[in-house]
């Protein structure tokens, strides 16, 4: 596809139960983003991927999230032991090169619900 | 630290009028990009323009304008002849310079746009 996909759009989750939510980025992108968009925070950021280079995860709120990168194209983020305030919308994108001037392109997100 | 702030929380616009949406930035990078992104109710966040901070030139495409002034930090974002397909959030992001390298968004608080018949 021409765009970032994400996977799944929605998710309602029993609180204390563990999610995985996936993200493919456009193609040729070496830099992949997760941020995630919520009422009371608006958008956070969460994770950057550059290549195969360790990830920054400074944005990562708790030990409970984390995410991985697979052979520099698909990631996947997961929160184990979900909790009501991880409810939240959360977006994934990718640029051409991680680099400040370079946009990024996003996904429509996936709405996690924690019940 | 770095702030985008969005004062205006929601604007209600009739059609064919103009609007402007405000983004006040804070920064210590001398060296910076800002950006302009649109969310539509699909939640797709599209992105509508990027500024560098030595390019004060404002910017025209078609209805949408851009006004980037430094001495003022700000980077507001003009519709003229708002139409329906308008309504969305729209949001003004800073990029921020990661410790390992990299960059990063910071987001502004959006502004919800409403352009009705």
């Amino acid at each position: 596809g021409a765009g970032v996909s994400q996977s799944p759009s929605n998710k309602v989750t029993e609180k204390g139960k563990d999610v995985e939510l996936r993200c493919d980025p456009i193609s040729g992108h070496t830099a992949l983003y997760w941020y995630r968009q919520s009422l009371g925070q608006g958008l956070e950021f969460l994770i950057y991927f550059q290549g195969n280079s360790a990830p920054d995860k400074s944005g990562l709120p708790s030990d409970r999230f984390s995410a991985e990168r697979t052979g520099g194209s698909v990631s996947t983020l997961t929160i184990q032991r979900t909790q009501q305030e991880d409810s939240a919308v959360y977006l994934c994108a990718s640029s051409l090169d991680g680099r400040a001037r370079t946009e990024a392109f996003f996904g429509q997100g996936t709405r996690l619900t924690v019940v | 630290a770095q702030k985008v702030t969005q004062a205006q929380t929601e604007i209600s616009v009739v059609e064919k009028e103009d609007v402007t949406l405000d983004c006040v930035y804070e920064t210590r990078d001398t060296t910076y990009y800002l950006f302009w992104y649109k969310q539509p109710p699909s939640g797709e966040l599209v992105f509508l323009i990027r500024r560098n901070s030595f390019d004060e030139q404002n910017e025209i495409s078609g209805r949408y304008s851009w006004n980037f002034q430094k001495s003022t930090s700000s980077f507001n974002f003009t519709i003229t002849a708002s139409q329906v397909v308008d309504s969305a959030v729209y949001f003004c992001a800073l990029s921020e310079r990661l410790t390992g390298g990299g960059n990063k968004l910071t987001f502004g608080t959006g502004t919800q746009l409403k352009v009705e018949l």
